[in-house]
């Protein structure tokens, strides 16, 4: 069974770049989607875009000129970049695979589950 | 698009049936998902275009709903159902977009 674990730093600085990596255990990374969905305190959730297995992207047009999410195989791991955070960047980082239904073997970039533990990052000097 | 989730707060008692409002600004055809989130989880993936479950998701739990409006409905409430439940679609992205949210809590 898959599960994803979001890492790295909790406090970021103001117009510094939010780094985070999503490792991937019980399974390959070299098939699907691999999404980053986040979560402000007390709020809804925003979709911030992933990557496919082979390395090419789709992004939230809201973050697509400050976000870069990649895939290292080797590492059965994949990475989120943010540049120029704010205190609006605050929030729970979750990590998430495309949905794949082992048994009726439907498939669906846009749908996500498992997700990890969401990591919280805050943005403050 | 955005989806507006109603009522923000439903108060039920277990045994009851809840039914969960999501509307969409535009037209998403059938593509549409709910998730459950408890408090300090990741949400869990629901109900998927419209009406199937999930893998390993209790048969209480369904999906309707087509165009603009959507239902999720619990046939029959149980304790580890008072969670915050979301919509999400998929029709016209990016971005893909969630609502809001409605949290059922037990009254």
């Amino acid at each position: 069974q898959v599960q994803l674990q979001a890492s790295g730093p909790g406090l970021v600085r103001p117009s510094e770049t939010l780094s985070l990596t999503c490792t991937v255990s019980g399974g390959s990374i070299s098939s699907d989607y691999w999404s980053w969905i986040r979560q402000p305190p007390g709020r809804g959730l925003e979709w911030i875009g992933y990557v496919y297995h082979s390395g090419s992207t789709s992004y939230n047009p809201s973050l697509t000129s400050r976000a870069t999410i990649s895939v290292d195989p080797s590492k059965i791991q994949f990475s989120l970049r943010l540049t120029s955070v704010t205190a609006a960047d605050t929030a729970v980082y979750y990590c998430a695979r495309s949905y794949y239904n082992v048994l009726t073997g439907y498939y669906n970039a846009n749908w996500f589950d498992p997700w990890g533990h969401g990591t919280l990052v805050t943005v403050s000097s | 698009i955005v989806l507006t989730q109603s009522p923000a707060t439903l108060s039920l008692s277990p045994g009851e049936r809840a039914t969960l409002s999501c509307r969409a600004s535009q037209s998403v055809s059938r593509y549409l998902a709910w998730y459950q989130q408890k408090p300090g989880q990741a949400p869990r993936l629901l109900i998927y275009d419209t009406s199937n479950r999930a893998a390993g998701i209790p048969a209480r739990f369904s999906g309707s709903g087509s165009g603009t409006d959507f239902t999720l409905t619990i046939s029959s409430l149980e304790p580890e159902d008072f969670a915050v439940y979301y919509c999400q679609q998929r029709s016209n992205w990016p971005p893909n977009t969630f609502g809001q949210g409605t949290k059922l809590e037990i009254k």
